[in-house]
């Protein structure tokens, strides 16, 4: 089983549209949880942390589920420039907490 | 402020050939690493630094040596470039009390025929 998996999509939405993301990870013993986002031929950037008691940013939810060791990432109102790919995150790869582990991605693309 | 940096931002190797690939970032960050990004495969942690002299492997570190002899610098380096090694490299880098915030440089495209 992959540490952590992502299903690739892609997601094609319109505009205004909410959508979610899905991620299960595999190390119960996992501490920190985020959600970054790629532009196509980007570097990564960080979109949010998640945390236990969910929390959100303008039209992003992040939630987490340590139970089902499974994290969402809903998006309200979709924008064009949402298309990208949202990458989940997960920390604790050998010896440094910096070490994070990404998922494969989920490709949005929001068309008008 | 020019954050992360790399070079050079494309190349072609032929396999055998040896290179390094340039990364620095002007944050002062403690932590600084370096990634591959395949299609399909996602981002995978080659080698990566918690400080200046200080480097220790990733999940994929075979073929790529690294060193820290600054704060600012990390080079990675290519030993006998091989076709597996086509990828894009990312290297990243944060403070390490804000671990997860990692600012990754643009990334090098790196082929090897």
């Amino acid at each position: 089983r992959k540490e952590v998996e992502q299903d690739p999509g892609p997601f094609n939405v319109p505009e205004g549209a909410t959508v979610a993301f899905n991620c299960t990870y595999s190390n119960s013993a996992s501490q920190s949880f985020f959600w970054y986002r790629q532009d196509c031929r980007k570097e990564p950037k960080l979109l949010m942390s998640v945390y236990s008691s969910g929390n959100e940013d303008g039209r992003f939810t992040a939630q987490l589920n340590r139970a089902s060791q499974y994290i969402s990432l809903l998006i309200r109102d979709s924008k064009l420039s949402d298309s990208a790919t949202y990458l989940c995150v997960v920390n604790g790869y050998g010896g440094s907490q910096g070490n994070l582990i990404f998922g494969k991605g989920t490709k949005l693309s929001v068309k008008p | 402020n020019a954050g992360v940096t790399q070079t050079p931002k494309f190349q072609v190797l032929k396999t055998g050939q040896s290179m390094t690939l340039q990364c620095a970032q002007d944050m002062n960050h403690e932590y600084m690493s370096w990634y591959r990004q395949d299609p399909g495969m996602g981002l995978r942690l080659i080698h990566y630094s918690v400080g200046a002299g200080i480097t220790d492997q990733g999940e994929v570190p075979n073929g790529y040596n690294v060193s820290r002899s600054t704060t600012e610098d990390f080079p990675l380096r290519l030993l006998s470039a091989a076709p597996s090694q086509t990828s894009v490299y990312f290297c990243a880098s944060s403070s390490l009390d804000r671990y997860y915030e990692q600012y990754f440089g643009p990334g090098t495209r790196l082929t090897v025929t």
